[in-house]
């Protein structure tokens, strides 16, 4: 089976630089997955992550080690407008190509 | 690219109706689609994956009968939610993707109330 761990909330100080970390187990890895979700809304695509090494987009990166079951999501420059729950999901061709998902980890951005 | 819109955003019914939402890929066809639902403070639960020109695929636990799907076209999914009762209440969300290996893109949700 499948198991994605998160953690459930972190809190960071405006301007900092933030690490959301992600362990997962499964059978048939085919890609990690970050998205954004805001209270009341729908999660939006963040990151993408298929081989080891770091993907980096402007204020957000993403790190995955296959060998480790691990990924993280790092924000710098952190705004006020990035306080929302962020979700690791993973992608598994054993299971049809679907999104497995964490629970999310409700990140509070203070000034 | 890769925009999925979905109607209505809200609805509001009384028990016992049935409700149709529905889930389009705007600038890409989509041979798969996916259905979520999501209650307060819990994340994405899958519910099923639509499948164009065949039969859905539920999630174990999820009644096949309560929750319709047709996935008639390559940009149209919709979810069915047949005899909605109080505890149906929740925010439906879909996605798609352009492809098996690119990554799902969400509809904006819409959130149903059954009084």
């Amino acid at each position: 089976g499948q198991n994605i761990d998160q953690p459930t909330e972190m809190t960071a100080t405006e301007g900092a630089i933030v690490q959301i970390n992600c362990t997962y187990q499964t059978s048939g890895f085919n890609g990690l997955f970050w998205y954004q979700q805001h209270a009341g809304e729908a999660p939006t695509f963040l990151s993408y992550n298929v081989l080891d090494g770091l993907e980096e987009k402007g204020r957000f990166s993403s790190f995955l080690s296959r060998s480790k079951g691990y990924s993280y999501l790092l924000l710098k420059e952190l705004q006020m407008k990035d306080s929302a729950s962020y979700l690791c999901a993973v992608r598994d061709y054993n299971q049809g190509g679907k999104l497995i998902f964490g629970q999310g980890t409700e990140l509070s951005v203070k000034p | 690219g890769a925009v999925v819109s979905q109607h209505p955003s809200w609805v509001i019914c009384k028990s016992g109706t049935s409700v149709k939402i529905e889930c389009r890929s705007l600038d890409f066809q989509a041979t798969t689609m996916f259905w979520y639902r999501q209650f307060p403070k819990q994340s994405l639960m899958l519910m099923a994956t639509s499948n164009e020109g065949s039969k859905a695929t539920y999630e174990q636990g999820v009644e096949k009968d309560k929750f319709l799907i047709n996935h008639a076209s390559l940009t149209l999914s919709t979810l069915t939610v047949t005899s909605a009762h109080p505890e149906d209440s929740s925010f439906y969300i879909c996605s798609a993707g352009q492809g098996a290996e690119q990554p799902q893109h969400f509809g904006d949700g819409t959130r149903l109330s059954i009084l």
